[in-house]
């Protein structure tokens, strides 16, 4: 286990379908966070976790966002009828202090 | 929301030159960290630089740091192809009990070092 894994790589989806991602995170980090990033834009914050406990989310964070971390180890991101709008990499991260280590991401494209 | 702003938005230059990027925030941090990621990849950490440092050396790297002006640079020397990427500052808000050590990330410079 040497880095942080994300699955799938890349998804593309029909407007309206729901998503879920997977985030595996270096098993001695305690906080895991996703991210959402558009092409040419940084990364923006969406919700991080501190073991198994959700303690913040953005008010990017839709209804139709939701994310576990069941456990305190991998988490999941669904977003329930996706929007083209939805479409973007996700990246997830975890960290213990301030070292932090980010996924791959996923790519998420809504048709 | 993003932390501020970076500049230049796109820098282009020769192998062997020198790279400067400049980075702003807004809020009060507990340190202030730069990545790179090449295109369509996740972020690698480069270095990370506490509110209470002024200057941090990394191989290649140089990172300034100046809270006053609430602004960060990151210095490349002796720039190869290889470094062609997109560079971001991300901070970590001084308030840890609010922000959770979350980063905040810039808009990044897109870095373009030509062989």
């Amino acid at each position: 286990d040497t880095g942080v894994s994300q699955d799938p790589r890349h998804k593309i989806t029909k407007r309206g379908q729901n998503v879920t991602f997977r985030c595996d995170p270096i098993s001695e980090h305690n906080r895991l966070y996703w991210y959402r990033q558009t092409l040419g834009q940084g990364p923006e914050f969406l919700t991080y976790f501190q073991n198994e406990a959700q303690l913040e989310k953005s008010r990017l964070l839709s209804d139709r966002f939701s994310a576990e971390r069941p456990k305190g180890s991998f988490s999941t991101l669904e977003i329930q009828r996706t929007e083209q709008g939805d479409s973007a990499m996700y990246l997830c991260a975890s960290s213990f202090g301030y070292g932090y280590t980010f996924g791959s991401g996923t790519r998420l494209t809504v048709v | 929301s993003q932390q501020g702003e970076e500049d230049p938005q796109a820098l282009s230059i020769q192998e062997g030159e020198n790279a400067t990027m400049n980075c702003s925030y807004k809020t009060s941090i507990n340190n202030l960290q730069w990545y790179r990621q090449n295109s369509g990849r996740g972020l690698v950490h480069l270095i990370l630089i506490r509110s209470n440092e002024r200057e941090k050396h990394s191989g290649r790297l140089r990172v300034t740091l100046d809270t006053s002006k609430k602004s960060s640079s990151l210095l490349i020397t002796a720039s190869r192809a290889a470094d062609t990427a997109s560079y971001f500052c991300a901070t970590v808000a001084s308030l840890m009990e609010t922000s959770g050590s979350r980063l905040t990330f810039g808009e990044g410079t897109q870095l373009t070092v030509n062989p």
